[in-house]
């Protein structure tokens, strides 16, 4: 068990809606990080905030947000979904704002189907 | 862009054997840090070893090892002693330190079988 919680584990929903997609981070850690992964693209970066601030974004689509709260919580919000946006997306987590000074703990992620 | 490369979708061993797999990477900067991440059917991401790219001396974690080819811009995984468990996705990563803070850039993966 990494530490990061993620919910929902699995989530089924329609072309057109929009979901959000929670984390926790691991007591401490203060930078959260999200990923996607799916057949076609792998593993992609998507964004990560550290205590609050957005501090690197990745290739995520304009339709997708995130924000990291006062708990360090943080949530992705997913809209207007498309059938490719079928994918499984991961949370992480660390102590630091930087990924070369330690390492970073993922959660199970959440498995997004849209029909 | 910094790209990872994973040559082998797939690679099969024999318990008590050893495996390497293999991962290049392209980038222009000189200092970047490597990781090897194994995911395991429970979908978790577990760090296997890490490599600082200033570090000449490769690394080593018990029974996994790293050969580092800064030049040749290549970075391969050799497990030892291979164990049922040691079944996974295994994912190459690339982190270009500074401001890339926490992005890390991933290989398509290898899916390794380990037979007993």
């Amino acid at each position: 068990d990494s530490g990061v919680t993620q919910t929902p584990k699995h989530l089924i929903t329609a072309t057109g809606q929009r979901v959000t997609l929670r984390c926790s981070p691991r007591s401490g850690d203060l930078s959260v990080y999200w990923y996607q992964q799916s057949l076609d693209q792998g593993l992609q970066f998507l964004i990560q905030y550290y205590n609050g601030e957005e501090r690197a974004k990745g290739n995520i689509l304009e339709r997708f947000s995130a924000q990291q709260f006062p708990d360090l919580h943080s949530e992705l919000n997913l809209s207007s979904l498309e059938l490719g946006d079928s994918a499984l997306y991961f949370c992480a987590s660390s102590v630091r704002l930087r990924a070369d000074t330690g390492e970073l703990f993922f959660g199970e992620g959440s498995r997004l189907t849209v029909l | 862009a910094q790209t990872v490369t994973q040559s082998q979708p797939e690679m099969s061993v024999q318990e008590a054997e050893t495996v390497t797999l293999s991962c290049t990477y392209d980038t222009s900067e000189s200092d970047y840090y490597l990781f090897w991440y194994k995911q395991p059917p429970s979908r978790q991401m577990i760090l296997v070893i890490r490599q600082e790219a200033y570090k000449q001396q490769n690394a080593t974690e018990n029974r996994f090892s790293v050969n580092f080819q800064k030049a040749a811009k290549s970075f391969s995984l050799k497990i030892s002693d291979s164990q049922l468990g040691d079944a996974a996705m295994y994912f190459c990563a690339y982190n270009a330190g500074g401001t890339s803070y926490g992005k890390l850039t991933f290989g398509q993966g290898t899916i390794l079988t380990v037979h007993p």
